[in-house]
Protein backbone atom coordinates (compact mmCIF):
# COMPACT_ATOMS: atom_id res chain seq x y z
CA UNK A 1 0.00 0.00 0.00
CA UNK A 2 3.10 2.38 0.76
CA UNK A 3 3.44 4.71 -2.56
CA UNK A 4 5.69 7.07 -0.60
CA UNK A 5 9.35 6.32 -0.11
CA UNK A 6 10.78 7.68 2.90
CA UNK A 7 14.91 8.03 3.66
CA UNK A 8 16.42 8.10 6.06
CA UNK A 9 15.46 5.47 8.42
CA UNK A 10 17.40 7.55 11.30
CA UNK A 11 18.99 10.81 11.56
CA UNK A 12 21.14 12.13 14.58
CA UNK A 13 22.10 15.59 14.47
CA UNK A 14 23.88 18.03 16.66
CA UNK A 15 21.85 20.89 18.27
CA UNK A 16 21.94 23.82 16.23
CA UNK A 17 22.34 21.93 13.02
CA UNK A 18 20.07 20.64 9.93
CA UNK A 19 17.92 18.26 9.89
CA UNK A 20 16.78 17.13 6.24
CA UNK A 21 14.53 14.48 5.66
CA UNK A 22 13.37 12.77 2.19
CA UNK A 23 10.59 11.62 0.65
CA UNK A 24 9.36 10.12 -3.04
CA UNK A 25 6.46 9.49 -4.84
CA UNK A 26 4.98 7.83 -7.82
CA UNK A 27 1.36 8.53 -8.00
CA UNK A 28 0.88 12.04 -9.70
CA UNK A 29 -2.16 12.41 -8.70
CA UNK A 30 -1.26 13.29 -4.77
CA UNK A 31 -1.90 17.18 -4.93
CA UNK A 32 -1.50 17.19 -0.91
CA UNK A 33 1.93 16.75 1.06
CA UNK A 34 1.93 16.82 4.71
CA UNK A 35 4.66 16.16 7.21
CA UNK A 36 3.69 14.60 10.93
CA UNK A 37 5.62 14.59 13.86
CA UNK A 38 5.02 11.55 16.76
CA UNK A 39 6.56 11.54 19.92
CA UNK A 40 6.72 7.91 21.91
CA UNK A 41 3.22 7.04 23.19
CA UNK A 42 1.57 9.76 21.16
CA UNK A 43 -0.46 10.02 18.20
CA UNK A 44 1.07 11.66 14.89
CA UNK A 45 0.30 15.39 15.08
CA UNK A 46 0.15 17.36 12.02
CA UNK A 47 3.56 19.55 11.74
CA UNK A 48 3.41 21.47 8.40
CA UNK A 49 2.09 20.46 4.71
CA UNK A 50 2.44 21.86 1.12
CA UNK A 51 0.46 21.77 -2.46
CA UNK A 52 2.51 21.52 -5.54
CA UNK A 53 1.55 25.15 -6.47
CA UNK A 54 4.40 26.24 -4.70
CA UNK A 55 8.31 24.93 -4.55
CA UNK A 56 8.59 25.74 -0.63
CA UNK A 57 6.64 26.61 2.59
CA UNK A 58 7.96 27.69 5.86
CA UNK A 59 6.54 28.00 9.08
CA UNK A 60 9.48 29.04 11.94
CA UNK A 61 12.07 26.48 11.85
CA UNK A 62 10.46 24.01 9.61
CA UNK A 63 10.55 24.49 5.99
CA UNK A 64 8.84 22.03 3.41
CA UNK A 65 10.71 21.80 -0.19
CA UNK A 66 8.82 20.09 -2.98
CA UNK A 67 9.93 19.52 -6.52
CA UNK A 68 7.24 18.74 -8.32
CA UNK A 69 9.32 17.58 -11.92
CA UNK A 70 11.32 14.93 -9.52
CA UNK A 71 8.34 14.35 -7.54
CA UNK A 72 10.07 14.56 -4.37
CA UNK A 73 9.76 16.40 -1.31
CA UNK A 74 11.76 17.07 1.59
CA UNK A 75 11.87 18.77 5.11
CA UNK A 76 14.12 21.02 6.61
CA UNK A 77 14.25 21.38 10.60
CA UNK A 78 16.46 24.45 10.62
CA UNK A 79 18.50 24.90 14.18
CA UNK A 80 17.51 21.73 15.68
CA UNK A 81 16.42 21.40 19.04
CA UNK A 82 16.94 18.13 21.83
CA UNK A 83 12.99 18.64 21.80
CA UNK A 84 12.66 18.06 18.12
CA UNK A 85 13.92 14.48 18.66
CA UNK A 86 10.88 12.19 17.37
CA UNK A 87 9.99 10.16 14.45
CA UNK A 88 8.75 12.17 11.54
CA UNK A 89 6.67 11.14 9.10
CA UNK A 90 5.93 12.15 5.18
CA UNK A 91 2.61 11.28 3.44
CA UNK A 92 0.52 12.11 0.16
CA UNK A 93 -3.43 12.32 -0.83
CA UNK A 94 -5.02 12.37 -4.23
CA UNK A 95 -7.98 15.30 -4.26
CA UNK A 96 -10.64 12.41 -4.95
CA UNK A 97 -9.99 10.07 -1.82
CA UNK A 98 -8.39 12.94 0.57
CA UNK A 99 -9.14 10.69 3.40
CA UNK A 100 -6.91 8.00 2.63
CA UNK A 101 -3.45 9.56 3.30
CA UNK A 102 -0.08 7.31 2.29
CA UNK A 103 2.52 7.61 4.73
CA UNK A 104 6.59 7.05 4.50
CA UNK A 105 7.97 4.84 6.91
CA UNK A 106 8.93 7.30 8.82
CA UNK A 107 12.10 8.94 10.32
CA UNK A 108 13.47 8.53 13.68
CA UNK A 109 15.47 11.95 14.23
CA UNK A 110 17.52 12.40 17.17
CA UNK A 111 19.48 16.03 18.16
CA UNK A 112 22.37 15.13 20.38
CA UNK A 113 22.93 18.38 23.03
CA UNK B 1 -11.77 15.66 26.39
CA UNK B 2 -10.05 18.11 23.10
CA UNK B 3 -8.51 15.24 21.97
CA UNK B 4 -8.99 11.86 20.22
CA UNK B 5 -9.47 9.23 22.99
CA UNK B 6 -8.65 5.42 21.95
CA UNK B 7 -8.50 2.63 25.40
CA UNK B 8 -7.41 0.36 26.09
CA UNK B 9 -3.86 2.13 25.91
CA UNK B 10 -2.48 -1.28 26.27
CA UNK B 11 -3.71 -4.91 25.20
CA UNK B 12 -1.80 -8.07 25.36
CA UNK B 13 -4.00 -11.13 24.05
CA UNK B 14 -3.59 -14.64 23.03
CA UNK B 15 -3.85 -16.16 19.24
CA UNK B 16 -7.13 -16.61 18.46
CA UNK B 17 -8.79 -14.50 20.97
CA UNK B 18 -11.20 -11.20 19.86
CA UNK B 19 -10.31 -7.99 20.57
CA UNK B 20 -11.85 -4.47 20.45
CA UNK B 21 -10.29 -1.08 20.66
CA UNK B 22 -12.24 1.84 21.03
CA UNK B 23 -12.03 5.68 20.05
CA UNK B 24 -13.63 8.51 21.16
CA UNK B 25 -13.18 11.20 17.75
CA UNK B 26 -13.42 15.37 18.89
CA UNK B 27 -16.61 16.40 19.48
CA UNK B 28 -18.19 17.73 16.70
CA UNK B 29 -16.03 15.79 13.38
CA UNK B 30 -18.38 13.71 11.17
CA UNK B 31 -15.38 12.07 9.55
CA UNK B 32 -13.49 9.63 11.79
CA UNK B 33 -10.07 7.02 10.45
CA UNK B 34 -8.55 4.13 11.76
CA UNK B 35 -5.03 3.03 10.92
CA UNK B 36 -2.41 0.40 11.58
CA UNK B 37 0.81 1.20 12.69
CA UNK B 38 3.22 -1.61 12.54
CA UNK B 39 6.87 -1.52 13.86
CA UNK B 40 9.51 0.43 11.59
CA UNK B 41 6.47 1.34 9.05
CA UNK B 42 4.40 3.64 8.53
CA UNK B 43 0.79 4.24 9.23
CA UNK B 44 -1.59 2.13 7.02
CA UNK B 45 -4.92 3.21 6.88
CA UNK B 46 -7.93 0.55 7.31
CA UNK B 47 -11.08 1.77 6.96
CA UNK B 48 -13.06 5.59 6.70
CA UNK B 49 -16.21 6.44 8.23
CA UNK B 50 -18.57 9.46 7.33
CA UNK B 51 -20.70 9.80 10.16
CA UNK B 52 -22.00 6.25 11.07
CA UNK B 53 -21.25 4.98 7.18
CA UNK B 54 -18.19 3.53 6.38
CA UNK B 55 -18.00 3.84 2.69
CA UNK B 56 -14.48 2.85 2.34
CA UNK B 57 -13.26 -0.45 3.68
CA UNK B 58 -10.63 -0.74 1.12
CA UNK B 59 -7.73 -1.39 3.27
CA UNK B 60 -9.45 -3.66 6.51
CA UNK B 61 -6.32 -6.73 5.49
CA UNK B 62 -9.12 -9.55 6.13
CA UNK B 63 -12.35 -10.55 7.14
CA UNK B 64 -11.58 -10.58 10.60
CA UNK B 65 -11.16 -6.77 10.85
CA UNK B 66 -14.65 -5.03 11.30
CA UNK B 67 -15.51 -1.50 12.91
CA UNK B 68 -18.48 -0.03 13.72
CA UNK B 69 -19.23 3.40 14.73
CA UNK B 70 -22.33 4.72 16.71
CA UNK B 71 -24.63 8.32 16.84
CA UNK B 72 -21.93 9.36 14.75
CA UNK B 73 -19.31 9.63 17.95
CA UNK B 74 -17.53 6.60 19.43
CA UNK B 75 -15.89 3.63 16.59
CA UNK B 76 -14.91 0.27 17.72
CA UNK B 77 -12.25 -2.03 15.66
CA UNK B 78 -12.99 -5.44 16.30
CA UNK B 79 -10.55 -8.03 15.77
CA UNK B 80 -11.75 -11.65 15.74
CA UNK B 81 -9.30 -14.59 16.22
CA UNK B 82 -6.53 -12.93 16.69
CA UNK B 83 -3.04 -13.80 15.09
CA UNK B 84 0.54 -12.82 15.74
CA UNK B 85 0.89 -10.70 12.58
CA UNK B 86 -1.93 -8.32 14.46
CA UNK B 87 0.35 -6.80 17.29
CA UNK B 88 0.28 -3.14 15.76
CA UNK B 89 -0.13 0.43 16.93
CA UNK B 90 -4.17 0.79 15.97
CA UNK B 91 -4.64 4.63 15.41
CA UNK B 92 -7.84 6.71 15.31
CA UNK B 93 -8.20 9.95 13.70
CA UNK B 94 -10.46 12.36 13.53
CA UNK B 95 -11.64 15.16 11.36
CA UNK B 96 -14.33 17.70 9.91
CA UNK B 97 -15.74 16.31 6.85
CA UNK B 98 -14.58 18.91 4.91
CA UNK B 99 -11.42 19.25 5.76
CA UNK B 100 -10.07 15.67 5.94
CA UNK B 101 -6.54 16.69 5.04
CA UNK B 102 -6.03 18.36 8.45
CA UNK B 103 -6.86 14.41 10.83
CA UNK B 104 -6.22 14.58 14.53
CA UNK B 105 -5.15 11.45 15.88
CA UNK B 106 -5.20 10.02 19.23
CA UNK B 107 -2.41 7.85 21.14
CA UNK B 108 -3.34 4.45 19.53
CA UNK B 109 -3.63 1.12 21.18
CA UNK B 110 -0.67 -0.99 21.19
CA UNK B 111 -2.02 -4.90 20.57
CA UNK B 112 0.73 -7.58 21.75
CA UNK B 113 -0.71 -11.08 20.63
CA UNK B 114 1.21 -13.74 22.26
Amino acid sequence: QQQVKQSPQSLIVQKGGISIINCAYENTAFDYFPWYQQFPGKGPALLIAIRPDVSEKKEGRFTISFNKSAKQFSLHIMDSQPGDSATYFCAASTPLLRYDMRFGAGTRLTVKP
Amino acid sequence: GAGVSQSPSNKVTEKGKDVELRCDPISGHTALYWYRQSLGQGLEFLIYFQGNSAPDKSGLPSDRFSAERTGGSVSTLTIQRTQQEDSAVYLCASSLLDRQETQYFGPGTRLLVL
